[in-house]
């Protein structure tokens, strides 16, 4: 199984500044066929269910807010909250969907500082 | 609007089977294209994709736990049910159905069901 490891396992930030997460999958989630990279972000609020974000590393599900992005290729990937909000205190988890079983990172709670 | 909901025990003795249910709305595991997997998250922990079935019967497992567990549906009442035997304690986890996309996103979850919330204990 490929492995998810998240960076940090935490991270507090100022409302208004920039929250980076990153990470890293044990093999590539590039798929040369099409040039993409098979890899997906959640957010997960307390007691609710995992909302997707992002998928094919950069695209940005229909309704998600523009000041949150991903980036990365390969084995490494970034998402980012340009200017964090109240309402994006959350876990957030990476997931990669290359090989079966798809894969989540162990999360990252993301507070405000 | 797609909705999802599961159901079951909140409760299972140890080497119990467990049998949760997820009702959904808003489209047809008959559909193509269409799928439902389970994926759980134990307390303060990490999600992991347990199983999936797909519009046209097609089933996967995860690897460690493919011994355990059984997927299957019901197209006229809009379920999915997922079967896992031999409950331990470290099964105890909030379980999740969510939808997956049409191929290639097929194990990209859109829309998920709140959880229901599974004990192991005697």
């Amino acid at each position: 199984d490929i492995v998810m490891t998240q960076s940090p396992d935490s991270l507090a930030v100022s409302l208004g500044e920039r929250a980076t997460i990153t990470c890293k999958s044990s093999q590539s989630l590039l798929y040369s066929s099409n040039n993409k990279n098979y890899l997906a972000w959640y957010q997960q609020k307390p007691g609710q269910p995992p909302k997707l974000l992002i998928y094919w590393a950069s695209t940005r599900e229909f309704g998600v807010p523009d000041r949150f992005s991903g980036s990365g290729s390969g084995t490494d990937f970034t998402l980012t909250i340009s200017s964090l909000q109240a309402e994006d205190v959350a876990a957030y988890y990476c997931q990669q969907y290359h090989n079966k079983p798809p894969t989540f990172g162990q999360g990252t709670k993301l507070e405000i500082k | 609007q797609v909705t999802l909901k599961e159901s079951g025990p909140a409760l299972v003795k140890p080497t119990q089977t467990l049998t949760l249910t997820c009702t959904f709305s808003g489209f047809s595991l008959t559909t193509n294209g269409m799928r439902v997997s389970w994926i759980r998250q134990p307390p303060g922990r990490a999600l992991e994709w347990l199983a999936r079935i797909d519009w046209d019967e097609d089933k996967y497992y995860n690897t460690s736990l493919k011994t355990r567990l059984t997927i299957s549906r019901d197209t006229s009442k809009n379920q999915v049910v997922l079967r896992m035997t031999n409950m331990r304690a470290v099964d105890t986890a909030t379980y999740y159905c969510a939808r997956g996309r049409s191929y290639p996103l097929e194990d990209v979850f859109d829309v998920w069901g709140q959880g229901t919330m599974v004990t192991v204990s005697s």
